[in-house]
């Protein structure tokens, strides 16, 4: 059983570079997230699906863009990085409507610096 | 507006007990997670409250006092693998989790 698997672990990118970071979900949850995590602050959400086919904004979204074409899979894209999105990102999923508690789990994480 | 409190850092001897203390303020309240996070690792579910009380879970009991926007987290006979952050999260109205910036507990032999 591999849950969430994010790609890549790392990255190293340059400024204004676009770039997608991959994560794929084989417990067949409704709910992705993504989140960012930098050092002192709380994981903010970036972006969320309910479901296949809806996405929805978090609290910090600019720069950012995501898609939910199937149930598995929920690409986070960054049209042309800056330095502050220099961050670890995790993804995680969560079967929404399946009944108390809405628990959600979260993939490896991928740390991305952007120079 | 939405925030969660809780202790930057904390230390603990090895065999002790450590109470971590979390308080939340959420638009709308559906339930209190805390998660573990090792270093350079993703955080992973221990315990979810919904309703008031005391949740047992081994060596890991999780309370919750809706009333008082309070929660904490209670470790007994600690371990050194118990080092990590952990980290409170309230879930709102929309069932988005509203996350603190976590604890790291320094664990002493």
């Amino acid at each position: 059983i591999a849950g969430i698997t994010q790609a890549p672990t790392s990255q190293i990118l340059a400024a204004g570079r676009r770039m997608t970071l991959r994560c794929t979900q084989d417990m067949r949850h409704n709910a992705m997230y993504w989140y960012r995590q930098d050092l002192g602050l709380g994981l903010r959400l970036i972006h969320y699906s309910n479901t296949a086919g809806t996405t929805g904004k978090g609290e910090v979204p600019d720069g950012y863009s995501v898609s939910r074409a199937n149930t598995d899979d929920f690409p986070l894209t960054l049209a042309s990085a800056v330095p502050s999105q220099t961050s670890v990102y995790f993804c995680a999923s969560s079967d929404r409507g399946g009944g108390n508690p809405d628990t959600q789990y979260f993939g490896p994480g991928t740390r991305l610096t952007v120079l | 507006g939405q925030n969660i409190d809780q202790p930057t850092e904390m230390t603990a001897t090895e065999g002790a007990i450590v109470q971590i203390n979390c308080t939340y303020q959420t638009s709308g309240f559906n339930g209190l997670f805390w998660y573990q996070q090792h270093a350079g690792e993703a955080p992973t579910f221990l315990s979810y409250n919904v309703l008031d009380g005391l949740e047992e879970k081994g060596r890991f009991s999780s309370f919750l006092s809706r009333s008082k926007g309070y929660s904490y987290l209670l470790l007994k006979e600690l371990q050194m693998k118990d080092s990590a952050s952990y980290l409170c999260a309230s879930m709102d109205s929309n069932y988005q989790l509203i996350w603190g910036a976590g604890t790291k507990l320094i664990i002493k032999p």
